[in-house]
């Protein structure tokens, strides 16, 4: 069974940049979640989406933070403009039932 | 809002010593999950906890759930340097999961 894919790996952009981050999840897997991890600190969640439709966001920066889940499959998740405090691995996470399962990641550091 | 807290915040044994990780809700959970986050790697799913007084094991990990569901514990015995991560619970109060500040573990050989 293949798991969650997420791209790109690593990115590093300058403040006030904006940057955009691709999740594939588990095939089947209705929710998907995108969670911002600092350095030190457990998972945040950011935004759950349960087929298309948003879950909950009430932790997404919504004047820089957005995300989509076309399809009710793939999601984006964009940051516009960057802070400096916007440097964490973004995690993207699906699951059938209650059992998460998590990509690999995306470390993005804002300069 | 919901709070969900871990202690210790990190933990060092000598490999064969037990570990164990507390987490601690404000909040009456509706059930309860653990992770295991690798160093560098991302988090990865162990077990869900859901009634009350619950106990799981799985070989030398042994996980429970508090009485009142606002606590949970994770008991490792005879440690390995395989079990080296940061271990995480995440709480469920209604549909969403808030996860603890995690328990670094490192165990020297």
């Amino acid at each position: 069974e293949a798991g969650v894919a997420q791209s790109p790996r690593y990115k590093i952009i300058e403040k006030r940049q904006s940057v955009a981050f691709w999740c594939n999840p588990i095939s089947g897997h209705a929710t998907l979640y995108w969670y911002q991890q600092i350095l030190g600190q457990g998972p945040k969640l950011l935004i759950q989406f349960q087929n298309n439709g948003v879950v909950d966001d009430s932790q997404l920066p919504k004047d820089r933070f957005s995300a989509e889940r076309l399809k009710g499959v793939d999601s984006t998740l964009k940051i516009q403009p960057a802070k400096l405090e916007d440097s964490a691995v973004y995690l993207c996470a699906s699951s059938l039932t209650n059992e998460q399962y998590f990509g690999p990641g995306t470390r993005l550091t804002v300069t | 809002g919901q709070q969900v807290m871990q202690i210790p915040q990190y933990q060092h044994v000598q490999e064969g010593e037990d570990f164990t990780t507390y987490c601690n809700s404000s909040t009456t959970l509706s059930n309860i999950q653990w992770y295991k986050q690798r160093p560098g790697g991302h988090p990865v799913f162990l077990i869900q906890l859901v009634k009350s007084g619950e106990v799981k094991k799985q070989k030398r990990l042994t996980f429970q759930f508090g009485e009142a569901k606002k606590n949970s514990s994770l008991h490792i015995t005879a440690t390995q340097t395989t079990d080296v991560g940061t271990y995480f619970c995440a709480a469920s109060g209604t549909y969403k999961y808030i996860f603890g500040t995690g328990t670094r573990l490192k165990v020297l050989a």
